[in-house]
């Protein structure tokens, strides 16, 4: 079982640039989201997903898109990638519907924007 | 808005001391309550949850948890600090019912003394 599967590990992009960072899960899970970390600041949650064909905001959006056509894909894109952007990326997957259930972390993607 | 506070940013101790990470939250009812380590260069594993019952909760690695209702924390500790236990620690909340968006604390970093 590979649980929540990140690609690429690590990544170092120009400014300006465009990028897909992929996130795939395997345990049928219906909610997946993508954090960003940045030091002193814990992680934020960028966007999520309660289901293939719905996506909705977190609390920092902006400079990403996100779409999910399967349960098992969450692919997050940046459309023009900036040195603000440079941080680490987890994506996470639960399942929805009943309260209380365990959040699934990837083991993170480190970005560097230069 | 819900928040989490971790107040202390960086914590040193003995091998063989005990160890307590302090969490608060904010929120208007009882959300669910979470910490996370996250070795160097590592993702995230959870350690312990609470949802509901026994306000005492048992993690994995020896650590242990207890909510307060009163002081709205939600405190980790564990009796005996192993060397290996050296990492970063993040208490989060989440909504209950569908929502599985997470709010993170900043952080706390855990040193080991030999």
């Amino acid at each position: 079982n590979a649980g929540v599967t990140q690609t690429p590990k690590f990544q170092v992009l120009k400014t300006g640039q465009s990028m897909t960072l992929q996130c795939a899960q395997d345990m049928n899970h219906e909610y997946m989201s993508w954090y960003r970390q940045d030091p002193g600041m814990g992680l934020r949650l960028i966007h999520y997903s309660v289901g293939a064909g719905i996506t909705d905001q977190g609390e920092v959006p902006n400079g990403y898109n996100v779409s999910r056509s399967t349960t098992e894909d969450f692919p997050l894109r940046l459309l023009s990638a900036a040195p603000s952007q440079t941080s680490v990326y987890f994506c996470a997957s639960s399942y929805s519907g009943v309260s209380g259930n365990t959040i699934y972390f990837g083991e993170g993607s480190w970005l560097t924007v230069v | 808005a819900q928040s989490v506070t971790q107040p202390d940013i960086h914590i040193t101790v003995s091998e063989g001391a005990s160890l307590e990470l302090r969490c608060n939250y904010s929120y208007g009812a009882t959300p669910y309550l979470f910490w996370y380590v996250q070795s160097p260069g590592q993702g995230l594993q959870l350690l312990l949850k609470y949802f509901s019952g026994d306000t005492l909760v048992q993690g994995i690695k020896g650590f242990e948890a207890e909510f307060k209702r009163s002081q709205s924390s939600f405190n980790l500790r564990k009796p005996s600090v192993h060397w290996s236990d050296a990492a970063e620690y993040f208490c989060a909340v989440c909504l209950g019912g569908s929502a599985r968006q997470l709010t993170f604390g900043s952080g706390t970093q855990l040193t080991v003394l030999p």
